[in-house]
């Protein structure tokens, strides 16, 4: 099975600072990856898919980067809303795991 | 607007099964795979398994594969896991989420979750 993993677990950041968080998968992935924003006690929300496609909605801020084993989601100027966990799933082949989670926080 | 609307809490005894509804509504059903995902308390998000919703088939995370059934009634455009031999680990948050397209696994909608219990 294909592993995922997160870097760094928890990002200490302030409003208006740009914020870059790392996945790595243990196989190539090509494209197929996907970003996600879970606030507490709340569903997951797609953020990015394709590892760069912006879902519908989603503010031009996020932004995704990355194939094959190495993966990047940017955060360009933080707004409060944005202080959550992000997670990553690969879905190149099953099962499709997600990473650990970054917990994005306010320093 | 696409709905997915989950039943409610349960709270089940080890060794106890556990049956989870995921009712879908504004969009043909039969078009997009449903996947169930669990939340632990404090973890990470976990992949259980997946039913294309079309032709009925199915793959499991293999974590969970003797214990776990997921099936569709598509004329209810419903989608249910069931999870046997229940034990506390089990305890977590359990959501059904929609393909954002047809064959492509990302996930779009998910419904509000069901929080599953387990303890004696």
């Amino acid at each position: 099975d294909i592993q995922m993993t997160q870097s760094p677990s928890t990002l200490s950041a302030s409003v208006g600072d740009r914020v870059t968080m790392t996945c790595r998968a243990s196989q190539s992935l090509s494209i197929w990856l996907a970003w996600y924003q879970q606030r507490p006690g709340k569903a997951p929300k797609l953020l990015i898919y394709k590892a760069s496609t912006l879902e519908s909605g989603v503010p031009s801020r996020f932004s995704g980067s990355g194939s094959g084993t190495e993966f990047t989601l940017t955060i360009s100027s933080l707004q409060p809303d944005d202080f959550a966990t992000y997670y990553c799933q690969q879905y190149n082949t099953y099962p499709l795991p997600f990473g650990q989670g970054t917990r994005l926080e306010i320093k | 607007q696409v709905q997915l609307v989950q039943s409610g809490a349960e709270v089940k005894k080890p060794g106890a099964s556990v049956k989870v509804s995921c009712k879908t509504s504004g969009y043909t059903f039969i078009n997009y795979a449903l996947h169930w995902v669990r939340q632990a308390p404090g973890q990470r998000l976990e992949w259980v398994g997946m039913i294309i919703t079309g032709n009925g088939n199915i793959k499991y995370s293999q974590k969970f594969q003797t214990r776990v059934t997921i099936t569709r009634d598509t004329s209810a455009s419903t989608a249910y896991m069931e999870l046997s031999s229940l034990r506390s680990e089990d305890t977590a948050m359990y959501y059904c989420a929609r393909d954002h397209d047809a064959g492509s696994h990302e996930l779009d909608y998910w419904g509000q979750g069901t929080l599953v219990t387990v303890s004696s």
